[in-house]
């Protein structure tokens, strides 16, 4: 079946620090999204991928999709004490499909 | 701007009881999706609706039912609850289904309705 796996499952870092979270499916994907969730709330939305090997920025985090459509990372740097959460990314498989697939997500903290 | 209303955001059920959801997308969206999220999990797809019509099915258990009404509002309903239902169910919203030519993808978030089986 569909799979999303994600790595690491969990970073500690200290502010300024870089973080990078890994994420890779089981099978092509036709387009990758990324969520934020903080501690207690909803996934928010931050960037949809959709080409072989794009790369999108938004101020600090840097989004990536592999040339073979099967993963993609989420790098950010400098890290701050209001990046705290869990970072999804969720899959479309495209066809007849109307669903996202969630990655099994990477918890951040970052120390003051 | 108004976000997806999901109702109630607390329920507490016994085993073998019933429960509700209801979500309200936001203004002029058409499809609906609803995820299930245990602790520490991440958001597993149950089912989604387009046009009021179910587009996408998931790891939905057959005790679980939903539907997408004319004024788009969805409802999840679930019976014989278990000990192992409890979790955070979120609706989602978006405009268009994610196929659709034009459709930003991004799905819009309720804050979710936390069920507790006891």
């Amino acid at each position: 079946g569909q799979q999303v796996m994600q790595i690491p499952q969990y970073q500690h870092v200290q502010e300024g620090e870089d973080f990078t979270t890994y994420c890779n499916s089981s099978t092509t994907l036709s387009n990758i999204q990324w969520y934020k969730q903080r501690p207690g709330g909803h996934p928010v939305f931050l960037i949809q991928l959709v080409k072989s090997g794009e790369v999108k920025k938004q101020k600090r985090l840097t989004f990536q999709f592999g040339e073979a459509k099967k993963n993609s990372s989420l790098h950010i740097t400098a890290t701050q004490t209001t990046d705290v959460g869990t970072y999804f990314c969720a899959g479309y498989y495209g066809g007849a499909t109307n669903k996202l697939i969630f990655g099994t997500g990477t918890l951040l903290a970052v120390q003051p | 701007a108004a976000g997806v209303i999901q109702s109630p955001r607390h329920l507490i059920k016994e085993k073998r009881e019933t429960a509700t959801l209801k979500c309200y997308p936001i203004p002029r969206h058409d499809t609906v999706y609803w995820y299930q999220q245990g602790p520490g999990q991440d958001p597993q797809f149950l089912i989604s609706f387009y046009e009021k019509m179910q587009s996408d099915k998931g790891s939905i258990p057959d005790r679980f039912s939903a539907q997408q009404f004319s004024d788009y509002h969805s409802e999840l309903n679930m019976s014989s609850l278990e000990l192992g239902d409890s979790a955070l169910y979120f609706c989602a919203s978006s405009l268009g289904s994610m196929g659709q030519l034009g459709n930003t993808g991004e799905l819009f978030f309720g804050e979710g309705s936390r069920l507790t089986v006891l």
